[in-house]
């Protein structure tokens, strides 16, 4: 199993409809979440780290689901300019090595 | 924001040649950085995590007499992959952390290596 996992898709959707990507995770000591958007061949930047409480940035929702192990984003009103690889990213372990693990990635297009 | 810088960003090179590639950590003392290698469509596989002045710490799998790396200070890590073989063709990226207790990272801007 991997350590964190997430469907490829891709996720074909129209400009203005509302997306949700979802991500398991197997290390129940991990502490820490994040998303992570890719843009083809380029580095990864940081979209939004996710707390138990959830929280929201704009247009993007995140959930954090311990018992689950489980974490989601929520991206409304989608845009042309939100196509990219969607990271999830969980770190190694319970201590803070800054040692992050990297899902596969999500792709999404948004269609005019 | 923090800005980390890496290059080259595109390596082409011959089989058997080294390769270095340099990551720079521009705006701030970076006391660690790692090393990831993303093949097409696949997630980044994290190869090793070096620390200023000590040697690094190569996961499971990653030869670490093929990718030597060095962190000479804190602003300044290499990876050189020696002898390199067209299966070692793949998006390099480095990235850099500081104390900041959050965990979050600062990621150079990648090398596609492409060796022939």
């Amino acid at each position: 199993r991997k350590e964190v996992e997430q469907d490829p898709g891709p996720f074909n959707v129209p400009e203005g409809a509302t997306v949700a990507f979802n991500c398991t995770y197997s290390n129940s000591a991990s502490q820490s979440f994040f998303w992570y958007r890719q843009d083809c061949r380029k580095e990864p930047k940081l979209l939004m780290s996710v707390y138990s409480s959830g929280n929201e940035d704009g247009r993007f929702t995140a959930q954090l689901n311990r018992a689950s192990q489980y974490i989601s984003l929520l991206i409304r009103d989608s845009k042309l300019s939100d196509s990219a690889t969607y990271l999830c990213v969980v770190n190694g372990g319970s201590s803070n090595t800054g040692k992050l693990i990297f899902g596969q990635g999500t792709t999404l297009q948004v269609k005019p | 924001g923090a800005v980390v810088s890496q290059h080259p960003s595109r390596v082409i090179c011959k089989s058997g040649t080294s390769v270095k590639i340099e990551c720079r950590s521009l705006d701030f003392q970076a006391t660690t950085m790692f090393w990831y290698r993303q093949f097409p469509k696949q997630s980044l596989m994290l190869m090793a995590t070096s620390n200023e002045g000590s040697k690094a710490t190569y996961e499971q799998g990653v030869e670490k007499d093929k990718f030597l790396i060095n962190h000479a200070s804190l602003t300044l890590s290499t990876l050189t992959v020696t002898s390199a073989h067209p299966e070692d063709s793949s998006f390099y990226i480095c990235s850099a952390s500081w104390d900041s207790g959050d965990e979050k990272l600062f990621f150079g801007s990648g090398t596609q290596l492409s060796v022939l």
